[in-house]
């Protein structure tokens, strides 16, 4: 069965400090991989997505995230942390042997930026 | 270029009452999924549509929800007899395929208040 994991609902840190978000996900199959950022009010927009080419992946706004199919996790990471990344983030898995319906989302992460 | 675009981006209706909810799929994307975020919560997924096949249905939470997609563009999707737990922003997404390694593309959605 598919399923994501993102370790933390609650991520705090101090503007210029590292960000580290945990996602962690399972499947039968070789996965596709997102992590979208969603500001309030606002749709989700795709920061970065893995499709089985490098895995390090590196997305908008100077987040990159690795993907370690020996972890089976794929977290996602900016060296220095912006009062504008505060926002909800949210690990999605893809994978064919999901039926009709083939992307799971984890329950996200809230990033508060402390200045 | 034109993303995805729903309607309203606000409603407040009286319990009982009847809703209907409008998504313009980015044009040529094939799939569209509809999903309901209650406050501070992640995404829960509604239905899904992938070109003329079925819809994938199995995430409606009861007959008194359904949505309709004419061919490969515009959806709706309907709430009647409205109850105060369907409050909650509907999200609307579409993607170029069911294909596991393309992206999703988000509106803003539609933020329903039920009185």
């Amino acid at each position: 069965a598919q399923s994501v994991t993102q370790l933390d609902s609650h991520v705090s840190v101090s503007e210029g400090t590292p960000v580290l978000l945990r996602c962690n996900y399972s499947s039968s199959y070789s996965p596709s991989l997102f992590w979208y950022v969603q500001h309030p009010n606002k749709g989700l927009q795709l920061l970065l997505k893995y499709t089985s080419a490098a895995t390090l992946v590196k997305g908008i706004n100077g987040f990159e995230a690795e993907f370690k199919k020996s972890e089976t996790s794929f977290h996602l990471t900016k060296p220095s942390a912006h009062m504008s990344d505060a926002a909800e983030y949210f690990c999605v898995v893809s994978d064919l042997t999901g039926g009709a319906n083939n992307l799971f989302f984890g329950t996200g992460t809230r990033l508060t930026v402390i200045p | 270029g034109a993303g995805v675009s729903q309607s309203p981006s606000n409603k407040v209706t009286e319990k009982g009452k009847d809703v209907e909810l409008r998504c313009d799929p980015i044009s040529g994307h094939t799939a569209l999924y509809w999903y309901r975020q209650r406050l501070g919560q992640g995404l829960e997924f509604l239905i899904y549509f992938q070109g003329n096949s079925a819809p994938d249905k199995s995430g409606l939470p009861s007959d008194r929800f359904s949505a309709e997609r004419t061919g490969e563009s515009v959806s709706t999707l309907t709430i009647q007899r409205t109850q105060q737990e369907d409050s909650a922003v509907y999200l609307c997404a579409s993607r170029p395929g069911g294909g596991d390694n393309q992206p999703q593309h988000f509106g803003d959605g539609t933020r329903l208040s039920i009185l």
